[in-house]
């Protein structure tokens, strides 16, 4: 199976700053996804990065792959107490296994 | 489109009862999952359908667990029977299949599952 692997588990900053999660993934991949899930509901998808790009911006989101380290970053700018959530990476080739996830509390 | 539906929302069920848990994935997605939730073990996949197909199910934790799909829009999952150890949150997730297929997964709301 082809397992993202979040870090940190746990990230807490301060409401306007940055916060930047990693994933790290085993085999190849056709693309690497990132989703969300706010407490007591189902997981969201947020941005799809595609095995032949480097980075990909949607709005205050932006995510790096790097193919060669097997691994992608998500950076949410200017965050807001809204975008407390879990968020997983899922790297999609056969089969879509999902890891841990990063708990990302933004503090008012 | 509605989404996916799943139902119940809540269940709590005694140890030893029959558990079905219920999935409307959306129209038109040929790819349908169910995956289990836990803060032990995170999101684990139990199965995956592709046009109704059971492709794999080697993340049904025991024979005790079955699911089903019938017909495109509907998919059970069902432990018989139920123990403590599987209290959990179950999400049944769709996908679009051919060849726009990204992987991209929608999910259900999930449903919560506590045995007693």
């Amino acid at each position: 199976s082809q397992q993202g692997e979040e870090d940190p588990q746990a990230l807490s900053i301060q409401e306007g700053e940055n916060a930047t999660m990693n994933c790290s993934y085993k085999t190849s991949i056709n693309n690497l996804q990132w989703y969300r899930q706010n407490s007591g509901r189902g997981l969201v998808h947020l941005i799809l990065i595609r095995s032949n790009e480097r980075e990909k911006h949607s709005g205050r989101l932006r995510v790096t792959l790097d193919t060669s380290k097997k691994s992608s970053s998500l950076l949410i700018t200017a965050s807001r107490a809204a975008d407390t959530a879990s968020y997983f990476c899922a790297a999609y080739g056969q089969n879509f296994v999902f890891g841990p996830g990063t708990r990302l509390s933004v503090l008012p | 489109d509605a989404g996916v539906i799943q139902s119940p929302r809540h269940e709590v069920t005694e140890m030893g009862q029959e558990v079905t848990l219920r999935c409307k994935p959306i129209s038109g997605h040929d790819y349908l999952f169910w995956y289990r939730q836990t803060m032990m073990r995170g999101l684990e996949l139990l199965i995956y359908f592709n046009n109704n197909v059971p492709i794999d199910d080697s993340g049904m934790p025991e024979d005790r667990f079955s699911a089903k799909m019938p017909n495109a829009s509907f998919s059970t999952l069902k432990i018989q029977p139920s123990e403590p150890r599987d209290s959990a949150v179950y999400f049944c997730a769709s996908s679009p299949g051919g060849g726009l297929n990204t992987g991209e997964l929608f999910f259900g709301e999930g449903s919560r599952l506590t045995v007693l």
